[in-house]
């Protein structure tokens, strides 16, 4: 089966750094994304990595390994409107779109 | 500004009583998806169109169905809603190109059943 794994809840403090790792099993690669939920909206778009290392984008990173189906998102500067739900998905080799059920960062003063 | 709309925001419907939500995008993209996505879950795709032609996920019950009228609206329909459906609805689209799978998303319809 195709399995994303996600730590379900992560808290950072504020102005800190926080990496949220995901490991993916699934049928074939071929790019994995990032998004950001805030409760009770729907999912924005933060990142995409089809190659292996890192993709840096202002306070946000995203890495990926490929050969150790692997890839966090890294937060830089943390502030509190970052608390939120980030979501990690790959697109597998029939380019479906496989999701993670996400993890929950709580900024805290 | 090109964006995806959901209406309603909010829906409350009956057991068993059928209900539609809408989805329109003015991104002109090719792809449409609906997701039902339950608290602290993943979202879960229900089906998605390229242009017309329609995909259905196996896992999707038959009391779902969509219709994809022209490039810019999609529904959801739920013939006989139950409370195991009371979720969020999302819509989403994406274009083809080198981030293709980027999916622009609607606001989501949250639907209660009562």
């Amino acid at each position: 089966g195709q399995n994303i794994d996600q730590p379900t809840e992560m808290t950072a403090t504020e102005g800190a750094i926080v990496q949220i790792n995901c490991t993916y099993q699934t049928s074939g690669f071929n790019g994995l994304f990032w998004y950001q939920q805030h409760a009770g909206e729907a999912p924005t778009f933060l990142s995409y990595n089809v190659l292996d290392g890192l993709e840096e984008k202002g306070r946000f990173s995203s890495f990926l390994s490929r050969s150790k189906g692997y890839s966090y998102l890294l937060l830089k500067e943390l502030q509190m409107k970052d608390s939120a739900s980030y979501l990690c998905a790959v697109v597998d080799s029939n380019y479906q779109l496989i999701w993670g059920a996400g993890t929950k960062l709580i900024i805290k003063p | 500004d090109a964006m995806v709309i959901q209406n309603p925001r909010y829906q409350v419907t009956q057991f068993g009583k059928p209900v539609t939500l809408s989805c329109s995008q003015t991104l002109n993209h090719n792809v449409m998806y609906w997701y039902q996505q339950k608290s602290s879950q993943a979202p879960k795709l229900l089906f998605h169109y390229y242009d017309k032609d329609f995909n259905n996920e196996a896992d999707t019950p038959d009391n779902f169905q969509s219709r994809r009228p022209n490039t810019s609206f999609c529904f959801l329909d739920i013939r006989s809603p139950g409370l195991g459906d009371a979720a969020m609805y999302l819509c989403a689209t994406s274009r083809e190109g080198a981030h293709a799978y980027e999916q622009y998303f609607g606001p989501g319809t949250r639907l209660t059943v009562t």
